[in-house]
């Protein structure tokens, strides 16, 4: 399983971009990069998952290095319900999906 | 909101009880996860169902058991309560195995062992 660096908190303005760095030096080539973000009292929710190029959606955006041994989550403009633990999850689809590795994560507070 | 839904949210029992936990899937997910986050930790899998059978297992003893229903509500049972194991036990549901994408969890039940 490929092990992931990530700061243990962070800090950001409110409506000011954000980008949340992992590092997963070990990853293997079929594994797909996922990110869950944990509110407050709430369990784990999807944000973004990639392989290799990077990817959108209306939460978030992924960036992908090249050599994918780092990736980097970004909120385009941070409002105080993103103050959440960011984990980035390795994920190989041919085992068992349902078990996701998570570390400490990332603690982002985000200030009006 | 996901449609996994657990109960109960809050339990207090003492060492050596046992406990069952209980979740009902997200409509059209025949498969489900068990977690345990400990206080500050990140949560750790315990075991996952598909069909009605265990489908992969983490690194925890045989005191933690579950059960998945035909209509793909679950069970997690622990037997001989230790302090230890007072944690948010999350439950998480997805569509099929090995196919990708999400998975979608509920808000956990919190258990206290005193």
């Amino acid at each position: 399983d490929a092990k992931t660096t990530q700061p243990n908190s962070m800090e950001s303005n409110e409506e000011e971009p954000v980008h949340l760095p992992c590092n997963h030096s070990t990853i293997s080539g079929t594994d797909y990069i996922h990110w869950y973000r944990q509110l407050p009292s709430q369990g784990p929710e999807y944000v973004i998952h990639g392989l290799t190029s990077n990817v959108n959606n209306r939460m978030a955006s992924l960036a992908i290095a090249e050599d994918r041994k780092s990736s980097t989550l970004i909120l385009h403009r941070a409002t105080l319900r993103d103050a959440a633990v960011y984990y980035c999850i390795p994920t190989n689809y041919g085992g068992s999906q349902g078990n996701l590795i998570f570390g400490k994560g990332t603690k982002l507070s985000v200030k009006p | 909101e996901t449609g996994v839904t657990q109960s109960p949210t809050h339990l207090i029992k003492t060492r050596g009880q046992q406990v069952t936990l209980r979740c009902s899937s997200q409509s059209g997910h025949n498969t489900v996860s068990w977690y345990q986050q400990a206080l500050g930790q990140g949560p750790q899998f315990i075991f996952q169902y598909y069909r009605e059978e265990e489908n992969g297992r983490g690194n925890f003893p045989p005191r933690f058991s579950g059960l998945q229903f035909p209509n793909y509500s679950s069970e997690l049972n622990v037997n001989a309560l230790e302090l230890d194991d007072s944690a948010l036990y999350l439950c998480a549901s997805s569509p099929v195995p090995g196919q990708g994408g999400e998975l979608f969890f509920g808000e956990g039940s919190r258990l206290t062992v005193l």
